[in-house]
């Protein structure tokens, strides 16, 4: 079947608007990951879903991000009130529980 | 607090050289160890894991505790083997979060 699916791919911010982005992991898998990955960094992990409970929201920098996953399938991770430094690419990963990691393609998030 | 470090953002090979990606990490318990690879306007995935001891397109990686090590190593790069490569770390029992190193760019000149 098909793989995680992230959109949007891209999204341009301005400063202080609020942004949504949306990950739709590959059926089946119960545990689902966002990361934050800066330019010339790796991923950073910010909040962990086992099927619809928040387990791990400890990565996440600030009140201003949100993430959820009401029905244990698509999540949606969004930022309020945008910063500079949000500028990033948001990855979302789902696994089965075996260790492997399965990425979407990522969003490419700038703020201006 | 568990942490991996990749030292060499960049190492730059030619064709048929050995490759070396070096990985430590620092982990109080028991570590499950990952190599993940992103090829040019791909997405992560993975490699191998120490677990299932394999050799994954010539790839080979040796979990090291006492050195806390866990380096990827190649005898004969190919141009294809150019990407970027992730060491990543899990605990190996109860709940687990992967932490990832920063990354090695591993270009393979012709």
């Amino acid at each position: 079947g098909a793989g995680v699916s992230q959109s949007p791919r891209y999204k341009v911010a301005k400063r202080g608007q609020d942004v949504a982005l949306r990950c739709d992991p590959i059926s089946g898998h119960v545990s689902l990951f966002w990361y934050q990955q800066a330019l010339g960094q790796g991923p950073e992990f910010l909040t962990y879903f086992q099927n619809e409970a928040q387990l791990d929201k400890s990565g996440l920098p600030s009140d201003r991000f949100f993430a959820e996953r009401p029905e244990g399938s698509v999540s949606t991770l969004k930022i309020q009130r945008t910063q500079q430094e949000d500028s990033a690419v948001y990855l979302c990963a789902s696994s089965r529980n075996t260790g492997e990691l399965f990425f979407g393609e990522g969003s490419r998030l700038t703020v201006l | 607090a568990q942490r991996v470090t990749q030292p060499e953002k960049l190492l730059s090979v030619f064709k048929g050289a050995p490759v070396e990606l070096k990985c430590n990490y620092s982990y109080s318990g028991s570590p499950e160890l990952f190599w993940y690879v992103q090829y040019s306007r791909q997405r992560l995935q993975l490699l191998l894991r120490h677990i299932s001891r394999e050799s994954i397109k010539g790839f080979t990686a040796d979990l090291n505790k006492g050195e806390t090590s866990f380096h990827l190593k190649k005898p004969f790069a190919q141009e294809e083997d150019s990407a970027m490569y992730y060491c990543a770390l899990t605990s190996s029992g109860g709940s687990y979060i992967p932490t990832f190193g920063r990354g090695t760019s591993l270009i393979v000149h012709p």
